[in-house]
């Protein structure tokens, strides 16, 4: 089946720098992804649309200029999450949009740990 | 808004044990309801769906059916196996696959 590659799988940065997570379709090309965030105990949250050769949709209460998204290929997109801080330690998981038959197609996720 | 709960974890079962996951939601309009799977080191995956009230999703040995009258969409299998040891999801959507609304992730644990 379709596959979802996401990078690092678990990063642990000091406080104040900036950390990038990659999500990238290995075999189909998707000009949507997603990108969720899991805190402990809570629900898993979409905290953004990425679409490929446009501006990122960001959801109600999450900060566009924190959490960057750049989407320049059809086949990858960034997360960076600028100035990291310990509040912002949690699991980011992406997921891809499949263009033949619209399903979601997820990353292994990324442990973020900020010190 | 939309929302999904389910039951905390870990489950812990042994082989060939029952299982039921409780998945109850909360949504203003008819959604499509869905369980995903995460196995160790692996993205969410599919496991079954259900479009409209009544319909059962099944896959794997794994079912569940979409009460609208319960806004229930519990998670059942006969006989787990060791195998089956993974995250388990419950979810939502209005938008077919697309703009999803998960619960919080439910482990489970088999044993031999």
């Amino acid at each position: 089946g379709a596959v979802v590659s996401q990078h690092p799988s678990w990063v642990i940065c000091k406080s104040g720098t900036s950390v990038k997570i990659e999500c990238r379709s290995l075999d189909f090309q998707a000009t949507t992804m997603f990108w969720y965030r899991q805190f402990p105990k809570q629900s898993l949250m979409l905290m953004a649309t990425s679409n490929e050769g446009s501006k990122a949709t960001y959801e109600q209460g999450v900060e566009k200029d924190k959490f960057l998204i750049n989407h320049a290929s059809l086949t990858l997109s960034t997360l960076t999450v600028t100035s990291a801080h310990p509040e912002d330690s949690s699991f980011y998981i992406c997921s891809a949009n499949h263009p033949l038959n619209e399903k979601l197609f997820f990353g292994s996720g990324t442990q973020l740990s900020v010190l | 808004g939309d929302s999904v709960t389910q039951m905390e974890g870990p489950v812990t079962l042994s082989e060939e044990a029952f299982l039921t996951i409780n998945c109850t939601y909360t949504a203003t309009g008819y959604p499509s309801l869905f369980w995903y799977v995460q196995y160790p080191g692996e993205g969410l995956q599919l496991l079954l769906k259900a479009t409209k009230a009544d319909d059962k999703g099944s896959n794997k040995g794994f079912e569940a059916t979409y009460r609208k009258e319960t806004t229930s969409f519990h998670l059942e299998k006969g006989s787990v196996q060791v195998s089956d040891s993974a995250v388990y999801f419950c979810a939502l959507s209005d938008q077919g696959f697309q703009k999803l609304v998960f619960g919080t992730g439910t482990r489970l644990l088999v044993s031999p």
